[in-house]
Parts: structure tokens; sequence; C-alpha cells
């Protein structure tokens, strides 16, 4: 099952601009990370933003999270056309198995 | 260093036949997972390994599933007699068990397709 929902499930965007995703989760957690997945490709790790923080920083990527509601939200700052992919909530669990929400397609148009 | 390697990229039999697939983890990483994901879904766990042992199965995992991990290097998954449904991206990843929790490393995944 998956723990995390992201919000929206797709999302096309001018390049330049902002995108913003969203993801609810629904046990308390350590840590939150995000995926990114090129289409057709194996997923590769950004960030992570601990229980205790509430925004981090990385290049492009903002990441904020807010433990009382169970949700974090991913920014990525002008975009580009490289940007485009998937891009996926992770929290780990049990035996450091990571459940991975249902993600956000991004289409950066150039 | 060249990454999680996972082998076949791409692999389209028939029903009722047996597939295996291969993965090499990061080398000197001791955790080794399984996971598969379909069209417009985020990856689903299937299992765990820490060194050669299985720690963890999901209820995905249904009999006609075996993964191994002998010597605790590469794994193998095999599905018998495969359907329909088993059509999937199979994604393997690892890490070390002194990772940051949740931080995993993935191949580039094998395709299934079942007709």
């Amino acid at each position: 099952s998956q723990q995390g929902e992201e919000d929206p499930q797709a999302l096309s965007i001018q390049e330049g601009e902002n995108a913003t995703m969203n993801c609810s989760y629904k046990t308390s957690i350590n840590n939150l990370q995000w995926y990114r997945q090129n289409s057709g490709r194996g997923l590769v790790h950004l960030i992570l933003i601990r229980s205790n923080e509430r925004e981090k920083h990385s290049g492009r990527l903002r990441v904020t999270l807010d433990t009382s509601k169970k949700s974090s939200s991913l920014l990525i700052t002008a975009s580009r056309a490289a940007d485009t992919a998937s891009y996926f909530c992770a929290t780990p669990g049990g035996y450091q198995k990571v459940t991975f929400g249902t993600g956000t397609k991004l289409q950066v148009i150039p | 260093d060249t990454g999680v390697s996972q082998d076949p990229r791409h692999k389209i039999t028939k029903r009722g036949q047996n597939v295996t697939f291969r993965c090499d983890p990061i080398s000197e990483h001791n955790r080794l997972y399984w996971y598969r994901q379909t069209l417009g879904q985020g990856p689903e766990f299937l299992t765990y390994f820490q060194n050669e042992a299985q720690l963890e199965k999901s209820r995905l995992l249904s009999d006609r599933f075996s993964a191994e991990r002998p010597k605790g290097s590469f794994s193998t998954l095999e599905i018998q007699r495969t359907e329909q449904g088993d059509s999937a991206m199979y994604l393997c990843a690892s890490s070390l068990v002194s990772s940051i929790p949740g931080e995993l490393f993935f191949g580039e995944g094998s395709r299934l397709t079942v007709l």
C-alpha cells in the first residue's frame, strides 16, 4: 500500500516557472524523502528532511515539512525542461523499508 | 562504483513462462530491496535483504515469486508461471546499514511484459 499521496497527480508548467507538489502521509515519521524518476528509468534520491526540520533547501529545491498535518511540499524554482519527470515522496519504515507515494508527473514546457 | 545494475532491462514473455531478474547492488552495500512499479503508480515494496538474509517480504510477493541473495552480493528475483498481472517494472535498490534511513540507490529497472 502507498504511504503517501502526492498532489497534484500531474502538473504542466512553462520553463522558468516554479513547480510545487505536495505529499500527505499517514503515520509518524523520522524523516521524509523526495525522489525523482525520469520516464522508464530508476529513481534518484533528491533531498531528505528530518522530522525536527521545517524547511530545507538544496539548489533549486525547497522542501517543507509539517508533521502536525502529516504533509510535505517540494518546490522547484526556475524550472527547466530537464526537470520533466515524476516526483515521489517517500518515508522509511521498519527494516528501513521505504514506502513511496503515488507521485506527481511534472511536465516543463520549453 | 558503477551503481546498481539490473539485467535484463526488458523482458517479454508468454503467460505461464518463468522469468528471472538479476540485480547487482553497489559494492559493499549490505541492504538490497526489490520493488515493483506499475504504470502511473509509485514503487511498491516486495522484499528486503540484509546481507544474505531475507528479512521482510510483502504480501504482494505471492508463492510464484522467489528472491534470493546468495553470499550477500547479487540478488535474483524469479517469477514462476507468469500472469499478465505481473507486467510491471521491477526495481532493485541498495543501501548501507549506516546510510541515512530511506536513502536508497536504485537501478534502472527490469521491465516485464507478459503476453
